[in-house]
């Protein structure tokens, strides 16, 4: 059974290096999205997508952060010129569209930006 | 706006003794509700998920919650807790067109022998 992976599981980089992280979603699973969550907090949804087409974008989301879905199956998220408010574990989640309240998380990607 | 408070950030609880989490919602459309569980080190995954009909619902690993619609509340128990339910609880909502979670700061329960 072959769940949401992410890759790496663990980043630290330097203040104002760029970073991007992977995410492999369940193979037959048309939503991706990305979560953040920093200590203490639940998750904040970040962004989401219906196949490859990024369908919703948080007010979060900065004009650093971009993501993609090109073939409609991987995610990658890339963080510009990171900063240290950044640091966070980022979660990448799919889900199906019918059916779609049951999400599926990967075990996120935890950024420490020094 | 949709959101959910969680109204204790940490609950110690002793083995075998009955536990509830506290959750309530505040929205002025239809509501769906759920309880994510994330186990150390582990991703987040669904214990239990109220969209419609009968109000008390069950999930996996012995849990259940009631929605209950006049006090906006949709609390987590457990009659018997085991040490392997020490983890990170969140209550969560979902808006309309199954679009995106919102999640609540979440609540650790602490099962200690």
């Amino acid at each position: 059974d072959t769940g949401v992976s992410q890759d790496p599981r663990h980043k630290i980089t330097k203040r104002g290096q760029n970073v991007t992280f992977r995410c492999d979603p369940i193979s037959e699973h048309n939503r991706l999205y990305w979560y953040r969550q920093t200590l203490g907090q639940g998750p904040e949804f970040l962004t989401y997508f219906q196949n490859e087409a990024q369908l919703e974008k948080s007010r979060l989301l900065s004009d650093r952060f971009s993501a993609e879905r090109p073939k409609g199956s991987f995610s990658t998220l890339e963080i510009q010129r990171t900063e240290q408010g950044d640091s966070a574990m980022y979660l990448c989640a799919s889900s199906l569209a019918v059916g779609g309240e049951k999400l599926f998380f990967g075990s996120g990607t935890q950024l420490s930006v020094l | 706006a949709q959101s959910v408070t969680q109204l204790d950030s940490q609950v110690p609880v002793f083995e075998e003794a009955p536990v509830e989490l506290r959750c309530n919602y505040s929205s002025s459309v239809s509501v769906y509700l759920f309880w994510y569980v994330q186990y150390p080190n582990q991703g987040l995954q669904l214990l239990l998920k109220y969209l419609s009909g009968s109000t008390l619902v069950k999930g996996i690993n012995g849990f259940e919650a009631e929605f209950n619609k006049s006090q906006t509340s949709f609390h987590l128990r457990k009659p018997s807790v085991h040490i392997s339910d020490t983890a990170e609880y969140f209550c969560v909502s979902l808006n309309t067109g199954f679009q995106k979670l919102v999640f609540g700061t979440g609540t650790r329960l602490l099962v200690s022998p």
